[in-house]
């Protein structure tokens, strides 16, 4: 089964701080994501990457970072945590390659106080 | 970007067949279909998804219209475990540019 590991389930950051949200996924996907969920908003992109060191804005970038320094390893950087950003955070990969369904992780509830 | 259009909640009883309807009526040639659902406080999971010929697969069916404007997900036999909100989205494949487009969802309820 593929797996995708959100380094956190919880966490609570405060104003200002740089918060690094980190995604694993164990098959080899090309394609990685990084979503943020809010209630009656549903799920909003706000980066993808489709190869190592590649990556593209989605609709909602502002405000964040990513890195993608490994093909397993997708991380998203708030850079300046605002109270704005509280939310639910949930990291996907696809395998690309004509492949298309997309694998979740369990996402990370992110309060910022 | 072309949007869906799924009603906010339906109900089911368990063991019954479950039609979860899905508008798309702005679809592009190249949009895939697809269908995702979230359980409660997990994230969401691929069931299904198609371009023009219905589908099948171990979890449901996939029905799309000829003109491909709606689709329709089929449970042949819910049960309590399929309560879950039903993400009905679009697939957008242009370039580089792989991304779903997600709309609400249904959040579908199954009666014991």
């Amino acid at each position: 089964d593929v797996k995708v590991t959100q380094s956190s389930r919880y966490l609570v950051k405060r104003t200002g701080e740089k918060v690094f949200l980190e995604c694993v996924q164990d098959m080899d996907h090309e394609n990685m994501f990084w979503y943020r969920q809010d209630p009656g908003l549903g799920l909003r992109l706000i980066y993808f990457s489709y190869d190592v060191k590649m990556k593209e804005k989605g609709d909602i970038p502002e405000g964040y970072s990513v890195s993608r320094e490994k093909k397993e390893r997708f991380s998203l950087i708030l850079e300046s945590a605002s109270t704005n950003q509280t939310s639910m955070y949930l990291c996907a990969s696809s395998p690309g390659g004509g492949r298309t369904e997309a694998f979740f992780g369990q996402g990370t509830r992110l309060t910022v106080v | 970007d072309a949007k869906t259009t799924q009603p906010n909640s339906m109900e089911s009883n368990e063991e019954e067949p479950v039609h979860l309807p899905c508008n798309h009526s702005t679809i592009s040639g190249t949009d895939y279909i697809h269908w995702y659902r979230q359980l409660p406080s997990q994230g969401p999971e691929y069931v299904i998804h198609g371009l023009t010929s219905n589908v099948n697969n171990r979890m449901a069916s996939l029905a799309i219209a000829e003109d491909r404007k709606s689709s329709t997900l089929i449970l042949h036999r819910a049960t309590l475990r399929d309560a879950a909100v039903y993400y009905c989205i679009l697939r957008r494949n242009a370039g580089n540019n792989r991304k779903l487009i997600w709309g609400l969802g249904t959040s579908l309820a199954v009666n014991p």
